[in-house]
């Protein structure tokens, strides 16, 4: 039941944007996105709760398809700063499952 | 406001030891829950806790336990260590129980206890 996110790795330029995708096999009730820089803690993002919600979190965002099963987040004009894993999570049954995670680098 | 403590931050077992690690909350936070971190399975949930009491448990065998104090401060065991045992373990706090199908809380992480098991 762990999300599948794609893609799992990519690079960037400084200044580019870049989506990153959550998708479940079983139905998605809430989204949670999280960022790990390397060998520090994940950092929550933002959670979205209802089907069709958008957040936005500086330069970040991110939509939830509840009827697609998938969650979308969005990095515009990305900085050094952004560079890390990411990862999206969902309450499933009786656990808490985080996502493949997709390592994101930004290079100048 | 002190963020999630954990301790110790780095320790070193030969298989067949137990380990306990020990998380601190952030205060005012009574749900604590416990993550396992590979690179080849990535971020596993374990089990959490909310007011002392196991809500809810992942699927790792009984060897993983835990427990909560008075205090929300939450320990995790593993007895009889095993090779696979060793990754980074992760805790969380949230002001809010994970419960039913909606996560209302986001979870405040610790830097986690790294593990290896030799």
């Amino acid at each position: 039941q762990q999300p599948v996110q794609s893609p799992q790795a990519v690079i960037l330029r400084e200044g580019e944007d870049a989506v990153i995708n959550c998708s479940s096999s079983k139905a998605l009730y809430s989204v949670h996105w999280y960022r790990q820089k390397h060998g520090e803690a994940p950092v929550f993002l933002m959670i979205l709760l209802k089907g069709g919600e958008q957040k936005g979190h500086e330069k970040i965002s991110a939509s939830f398809n509840e009827k697609k099963q998938q969650s979308s987040l969005y990095l515009t004009a990305s900085q050094l700063s952004y560079s890390g894993t990411y990862f999206c999570g969902t309450f499933g049954g009786n656990q808490f499952y985080f996502g493949t995670g997709t390592s994101l680098t930004v290079i100048p | 406001k002190a963020g999630v403590t954990q301790t110790p931050r780095y320790l070193i077992k030969t298989r067949g030891q137990q380990v306990t690690l020990s998380c601190s909350p952030i205060s005012g936070h009574r749900s604590v829950s416990w993550y396992q971190q590979t690179p080849g399975q990535g971020l596993q949930f374990l089990f959490e806790y909310f007011s002392e009491t196991q809500r809810n448990k992942g699927n790792f065998p009984g060897r993983f336990s835990g427990r909560q104090f008075s205090n929300s401060r939450s320990e995790m065991n593993v007895s009889t260590l095993e090779l696979g045992d060793s990754a980074l373990y992760l805790c969380a706090s949230s002001p809010l129980e994970i419960q039913g199908r909606r996560v209302a809380g986001e979870l405040f992480f610790g830097e986690g206890s790294r593990l290896t098991v030799l």
